[in-house]
C-alpha cells in the first residue's frame, strides 16, 4: 500500500535552517509528484510547494520563494524539503503529500499524506 | 489566486443528523477541479472527494460532494461520532492550488 514516512521532530532556532523528509513505498516514486503542505498551531492548511520527482521541477508558493528548496534521491526514493531563515511563524505541523493527476491536468489532489513533521522554531 | 471560503466556520450536531458544509471560491473553479479532505485531531489529513464528487476509494457513501463553479458543498448525510473533524476544501484547478480555512465539526 501507498506509505510515506517523513523524519522526526525538529526544534530550531530562529535564523537556522530545517530540513524535513519523505520516504515513500508501495509505488513508483518517480510517478507523481510530491507536494508539503504545513499547519500553523491552530491555523488550518496552507500549501508550501511541489516537486516532480523524476525530474526535479519544483514550483513553490510565493510566500516561501528564496527560503525553500525542495530535493529528492530516487534511490531511496526520499523526498525533502529545506526551508530556511526560520521564524517562531514558520512553527507548524509539515506534511508530505502525494499528487495524483489525471492524464492531462496540470494539478492534481493529494490522495496520500505523510504522518507529518513537527518543526518548532524557538530560542 | 483563488480564494476559498467555507462555511459555518463551526458546525455542531447530533449523531445521525446531517451535516452540510460549503465552499465559494472567488473565481469559478475549472473543471470542477475540487477537493474535500478531513483532517481528525493528530492524524494526517485524509482524502473525501475529489472532482468536486467522487468519493476516494474507502470512503463512505454517507460523503458526498456537490457542486461546479464557484459553489460546493460536502454532505455528512448520518453524522457519527467518529465524523468529529475539520474539513477542508482544496481547488487543483488553477496555480497556486488554495484550501479553504476549514469547517471544524463538532458532535453534541
Amino acid at each position: 500500500q501507498v506509505q510515506l514516512v517523513q523524519s522526526g521532530a525538529e526544534v530550531k532556532e530562529p535564523g537556522a535552517s530545517v530540513k524535513v523528509s519523505c520516504k515513500a513505498s508501495g509505488y513508483t516514486f518517480t510517478n507523481y509528484n510530491i507536494n508539503w503542505v504545513r499547519q500553523a498551531p491552530g491555523q488550518g492548511l496552507e500549501w508550501v510547494g511541489w516537486m516532480n520527482p523524476d525530474t526535479g521541477k519544483t514550483g513553490y508558493a510565493e510566500k516561501f520563494q528564496g527560503r525553500v528548496t525542495m530535493t529528492r534521491y530516487t534511490s531511496i526514493r526520499t523526498a525533502h524539503m529545506e526551508l530556511s531563515s526560520l521564524t517562531s511563524e514558520d512553527t507548524a505541523m509539515y506534511y508530505c503529500a502525494r499528487e495524483f493527476r489525471i492524464t492531462g491536468a496540470r494539478l492534481g489532489w493529494f490522495d496520500a499524506w505523510g504522518p507529518g513533521t513537527l518543526v518548532t522554531v524557538s530560542s | 489566486e483563488i480564494v476559498l471560503t467555507q462555511s459555518p466556520g463551526t458546525l455542531s450536531l447530533s449523531p445521525g443528523e446531517r451535516a452540510t458544509l460549503s465552499c465559494r471560491a472567488s473565481q469559478s473553479v475549472r473543471s470542477s477541479y475540487l477537493a474535500w479532505y478531513q483532517h481528525k485531531p493528530g492524524q494526517a489529513p485524509r482524502l473525501l472527494i475529489h472532482g468536486a464528487s467522487t468519493r476516494a476509494t474507502g470512503i463512505p457513501d454517507r460523503f458526498s460532494g456537490s457542486g461546479s463553479g464557484t459553489d460546493f458543498t460536502l454532505t455528512i448525510s448520518r453524522l457519527e461520532p467518529e465524523d468529529l473533524a475539520v474539513y477542508y476544501c482544496q481547488q487543483y484547478g488553477a496555480a497556486p492550488r488554495t484550501f479553504g480555512q476549514g469547517t471544524k465539526v463538532e458532535i453534541k
